[in-house]
């Protein structure tokens, strides 16, 4: 079955440095979209690519989906608490229904 | 607007008990997702639904099953609940499958 994998799965950054997590699917992708679950909530969309080789911004986060369509990144520009939580992508596959998360990525930032 | 509604927030239940989580939706959308998610850990599927009367498996479906009589409703039944069910549960719903997000409600932390 589809399989995604997020890399890191952990990363500790001080506040004002940059982060970066990988995306990467078995299968190629129709889309992907890209969640933040802050400690004890529920994941809140952020954004959702559709073509290949897209990029896209929100303020300070960057995200990418690849050529291939079977992965994305999303880059954090001088990172701030507020930042804080598990991202993680999800996709679909072709034409399935199902929408698949991905391992997540899970940042901390200090002072 | 309420979006996506959970209850109960939090259950406790024994081994080899039944429950049914609800989940309903007040946005006219089309697909429904149960996932669970444990701890440190990322979100499984277990059922999914494209419409009413329609439902699918997901990755993990063993000891659970859904309903889905109408658009706004989508009840997870546990049947013969498992240590291995302590988890929380999401339930979240989309207009499409590839076009629109999906938004999840507060989730269901269960403990068996």
């Amino acid at each position: 079955g589809q399989q995604v994998m997020q890399i890191p799965q952990y990363q500790h950054v001080q506040e004002g440095e940059d982060f970066t997590t990988y995306c990467n699917s078995s299968t190629t992708l129709s889309n992907i979209q890209w969640y933040k679950q802050r400690p004890g909530g529920h994941p809140v969309f952020l954004i959702q690519l559709v073509k290949s080789g897209e990029v896209k911004k929100q303020k300070r986060l960057t995200f990418q989906f690849g050529e291939a369509k079977k992965n994305s990144s999303l880059h954090i520009t001088a990172t701030q608490t507020t930042d804080v939580g598990t991202y993680f992508c999800a996709g679909n596959a072709g034409t399935a229904s199902k929408l698949t998360f991905g391992t997540g990525t899970r940042l901390q930032v200090t002072l | 607007n309420a979006g996506v509604t959970q209850t109960p927030k939090f259950r406790i239940l024994k081994i080899g008990q039944s429950m049914t989580l609800q989940c309903t939706q007040d946005m006219n959308h089309n697909y429904m997702y149960w996932y669970r998610q444990d701890p440190g850990m990322g979100l499984k599927l277990i059922y999914y639904s494209v419409g009413a009367g329609i439902t699918d498996k997901g990755e993990v479906p063993n000891g659970y099953n859904v309903s889905r009589s109408t658009t706004e409703d989508f009840p997870l039944r546990l049947e013969l609940a498992a240590p291995s069910q302590t988890s929380v549960y999401f339930c979240a719903s989309s207009y499409s499958m590839t076009q629109t997000a999906a938004f999840f409600g507060q989730g269901t932390r269960l403990t068996v």
